[in-house]
């Protein structure tokens, strides 16, 4: 299995929901990422995880929550969203290498999030 | 800071015609570089990255450090090329790698 799988494709909640985004990897990646994406704008990196460690938050609210169970899913859980958070949420895979870089990410297909 | 800058947000050529499309970047230590396309309805995906200096559907990326420049060429394109094309820079953050796109160049393809 060579692909990042997410779940669900499209989300539609209300301000006062609690729902989770889910991805997945079987890749043997042991680098995972959130970036949101706006219509006609660039990927935005939110989190990383390295070998199910959260490594980097890039000052990204608290009522977005990430979670790694193990090294093959990634979660990101919403709580209190706001309409400005509706956006494409995508996930992504490397190898973690570390401070070497270099990295391909493998894309996932994304979770197209619709804040009412 | 470190930075991508692609000049161009949309670039439109015929088919058969040569295509560049331009990525600066800004950065004070040895560069990482990528391009990532996005084909319509599709997930973003790799075309290359300048480590591996390969030549993927044709495109070919240069790293010139000197104009601190990681420009996208292909000599003749086709219209299956037209997508959205990011150039993106990798930095160490942490002990974990992120990347860092540009704005994207829209590139249409004419028949």
């Amino acid at each position: 299995d060579t692909e990042v799988t997410q779940t669900p494709k499209h989300l539609v909640m209300g301000m006062t929901n609690k729902k989770s985004l889910k991805c997945e990897q079987h890749m043997g990646h042991r680098a995972m990422y959130w970036y949101k994406q706006k219509a006609k704008k660039p990927p935005e990196l939110m989190f990383v995880y390295s070998y199910e460690k959260l490594s980097i938050n890039e000052s990204v609210p608290s009522r977005f929550s990430p979670e790694c169970p193990n090294s093959s899913l990634l979660n990101l859980h919403l709580h209190a969203l706001q309409p400005e958070d509706s956006a494409l949420y995508l996930c992504a895979s490397s190898q973690a290498r570390g401070r070497q870089g270099g990295e391909t990410q493998y894309f996932g297909p994304g979770t197209r999030l619709l804040v009412l | 800071a470190q930075r991508v800058t692609q000049p161009e947000k949309l670039l439109s050529v015929f088919k058969g015609a040569p295509v560049e499309l331009k990525c600066n970047y800004s950065y004070s230590g040895s560069p990482e570089l990528f391009w990532y396309v996005q084909y319509s309805r599709q997930r973003l995906q790799l075309l290359l990255r300048h480590i591996s200096r390969e030549s993927i559907k044709g495109f070919t990326a240069d790293l010139n450090k000197g104009e601190t420049s990681f420009h996208l060429k292909k000599p003749f394109a086709q219209e299956e090329d037209s997508a959205m094309y990011y150039c993106a820079l990798s930095l160490i953050q942490g002990g974990s790698e992120k990347l860092v796109f540009g704005k994207g160049t829209k590139l249409t393809v004419n028949p």
